[in-house]
């Protein structure tokens, strides 16, 4: 069962405008969510985090919100650039539970067109 | 380079036959990660090593399947009597000791070894 879905494998957008990528997971036990950002023939890259006491987190043009209740996350890039064409997965995992695994969606490929 | 470093970058081999792959990490990261990765899906986790102890394993991990990190450096990761369904990107992932951030924030991944089996 995919405890982490990421329902759309590919989002379009033009230079400058909002991405917004999404993430959905069925775990209550999971109380720390990742973002990834992969290139082809490259491993994937840290991006940004947020725990689940916190609903947002932010660093420079990335954004993450969590909805606990929903069960839900998204990703914000704004303004997007070239350069963020990408696979981004959405990642979480249980640290309170005292596991190292992270569980990943299935990614999303973002393409930002100039 | 100072990144994760992972041998080789692409092995085809024949079903029935035995592979090893090697991966360093970062040499300061007592944490190193085995992640598996098929087309179209996420990495899933295979296992975790602290220092050279195997402290998690996943129940993708068979008994075809061994890993190890003889001391507490690099690490290796074997697949005996490969089967076509064992082809995938296996990617390694290393992370500093904890007190040094949630370890999870800071795995770094290596660019993977390509298997394909024939």
């Amino acid at each position: 069962d995919q405890q982490v879905k990421q329902n759309s494998p590919s989002l379009s957008v033009q230079e400058g405008r909002i991405s917004i990528l999404n993430c959905d997971y069925t775990n209550s036990m999971f109380d720390y969510f990742l973002w990834y950002k992969k290139y082809p023939a490259e491993g994937p890259t840290f991006l940004i985090s947020i725990s689940s006491i916190k609903d947002k987190n932010e660093d420079g043009r990335f954004t993450v919100f969590l909805n606990k209740s929903a069960k839900h996350l998204s990703l914000h890039i704004v303004p997007s650039q070239p350069g963020d064409s990408a696979v981004y997965f959405c990642a979480a995992s249980a640290l309170q539970g005292g596991s190292e695994k992270l569980v990943f969606g299935k990614g999303t490929k973002l393409t930002v067109n100039p | 380079d100072t990144g994760v470093s992972q041998n080789p970058r692409h092995k085809i081999t024949k079903r029935g036959q035995n592979v090893t792959f090697r991966c360093d990490p970062i040499s300061e990261h007592n944490r190193l990660y085995w992640y598996r990765q098929t087309l179209g899906q996420g990495p899933e986790f295979l296992t975790y090593f602290q220092n050279e102890a195997q402290l998690e394993k996943s129940r993708l991990l068979s008994d075809r399947f061994s890993a190890e990190r003889p001391k507490g450096s690099f690490s290796t990761l074997e697949i005996q009597r490969t089967e076509q369904g064992d082809s995938a990107m296996y990617l390694c992932a290393s992370s500093p000791p904890v007190g040094q951030g949630l370890t999870n924030e800071k795995l770094f991944f290596g660019s993977g070894t390509q298997l394909s089996v024939l």
